[in-house]
């Protein structure tokens, strides 16, 4: 069984230029998320979606940054425009149901993003 | 108060032998969950092992296990025969349902495991 694909696995720009992640689920995955992972720290959710709704974007700086899942399958991340602090790694995962309490959620490799 | 507290920045290990990576927890959340996961320098993060809070067994898989107090509100992660291949970022995670329905994860403890 595949697991989470994302693409790019690098990405390098210069602020102020938009940028775009996209996640692949494991098949039949009904929940992703997307996570922010900053240098020597954990990751933070940015956003959750079941299916195809966004049951929780609390996180994600809605100035700049914005998601979208259509289809409820591959899901597409947009930096517009990228500040210097967005460099990070930028992480999808899927799982299976919604209940975070019991739920194991499978992680991609990964978006490394550097702006200049 | 964190709701994940690793507080093991770095641990050494060497190989063959066993390493006790520390996790402390808070939450009022009777049903939660907690997991650990392995960040090698690749990035991606590997899910290696999940302790529900109504389990009576301590959870086991392979060379893992969690060592699960739950009046002491610890989960640490017991990684018996070390093999180089371990060296690697460990994040302690917890799943609750009421309130937040995703995970929130510690800082990571780096594992380094010498020939």
């Amino acid at each position: 069984e595949a697991g989470v694909v994302q693409s790019p696995r690098y990405k390098i720009i210069e602020k102020k230029q938009p940028v775009a992640f996209w996640c692949n689920p494991i098949s039949g995955h009904n929940t992703l998320y997307w996570y922010l992972q900053n240098l020597g720290q954990g990751p933070e959710l940015l956003i959750r979606y079941e299916n195809e709704e966004a049951v929780d974007d609390s996180q994600l700086p809605k100035d700049r940054f914005s998601a979208e899942r259509l289809k409820g399958v591959d899901s597409t991340l947009k930096i517009q425009p990228a500040e210097l602090g967005d460099s990070a790694v930028y992480l999808c995962a899927s799982s299976f149901r919604r209940g975070a309490s019991t739920d194991t959620q499978y992680f991609g490799p990964g978006t490394r993003l550097t702006v200049l | 108060a964190q709701k994940i507290t690793q507080t093991q920045p770095g641990m050494f290990v060497q190989e063959k032998e066993a390493v006790t990576l520390d996790c402390t927890y808070d939450t009022s959340d009777p049903s939660y969950g907690l997991f650990w996961y392995k960040q090698p320098s690749s990035g991606e993060m590997i899910f290696l092992i999940y302790q529900g809070s109504y389990d009576q067994q301590n959870a086991t898989e392979g060379r893992y296990s969690l060592n699960f107090q739950k009046a002491r509100k610890s989960a640490n992660l017991v990684i018996s025969a070390s093999q180089l291949g371990d060296s690697a970022m460990y994040f302690c995670a917890i799943g609750e349902n009421s309130g937040y329905s995703t995970l929130t994860f510690g800082k990571g403890t780096m594992l380094l495991v010498s020939p």
